[in-house]
């Protein structure tokens, strides 16, 4: 079954570096999504992208936080200058048609320190 | 801003049928019930949607009243590998989020 992949698993930074998160949506899948979940807190929306531009976004993703899909096939979150607060969990997830019935990566988990 | 209420948690039997119940009493004409769960710590796994209509697939049935005010989601043989947090969620035909509540914790014992 197609899946969506996350790379890295795993990612330790320092406060104030930009990270940059990978995502590998299913391949005719036309809408994108990020998601984060702190640890013990809900599975929050972040942002959600379509034909090359941002769709809909929260409150959380502010100035620091971007998407792009560089290519055919990647889909990033990056995140300029990050915080001890942007530490959680990021799932990437994707759709074919833009429904509700999303494809969720298994995450990467992102520590600040 | 999660429109939907559930229990926090429940146990289940393993084998015996779990039926997750989800109020959504301000549901809205254009907006369907979506089910999702998540075990442990991965990414929220679909399991099922539906407007007004009940709904089976592999995974699950969806019961949704008539008033479409609540819903039931039945897993008709539960195993351990059931257990996860399910969560019910309203989303509008439109829309392009999906907002996730606290969700059930539902147990599965042997």
């Amino acid at each position: 079954e197609p899946e969506v992949t996350q790379t890295p698993s795993h990612q330790v930074t320092q406060m104030g570096q930009e990270v940059i998160l990978r995502c590998v949506p299913i391949s005719n899948h036309l809408y994108f999504y990020w998601y984060r979940q702190i640890l013990g807190q809900k599975v929050e929306f972040l942002v959600s992208f379509y034909n090359n531009e941002i769709s809909e976004k929260s409150e959380i993703f502010d100035d620091q936080f971007s998407v792009e899909r560089p290519d055919g096939s990647n889909f990033t979150l990056k995140i300029r200058s990050t915080k001890l607060e942007d530490s959680a969990m990021y799932f990437c997830a994707s759709s074919e048609d833009g429904g509700g019935k999303l494809f969720f990566g298994s995450g990467t988990q992102l520590s600040v320190l | 801003d999660a429109k939907t209420t559930q229990p926090p948690s429940m146990d289940c039997a393993e084998g015996r049928a779990a039926n997750l119940p989800c109020n959504h009493s301000t549901i809205s004409g254009n907006e369907y019930v979506y089910w999702y769960r998540q075990i442990h710590s991965q990414g929220p796994q679909y399991i099922i949607h539906g407007l007004k209509n009940n709904e089976t697939n592999e995974m699950a049935s969806l019961i949704i009243t008539e008033d479409r005010k609540s819903s039931t989601l039945i897993l008709p043989h539960a195993t351990l590998r059931d257990t996860a947090v399910y969560y019910c969620i309203v989303r509008g035909r439109n829309d392009y989020k999906l907002s996730f509540g606290a969700g059930t914790t539902v147990t599965v014992r042997a």
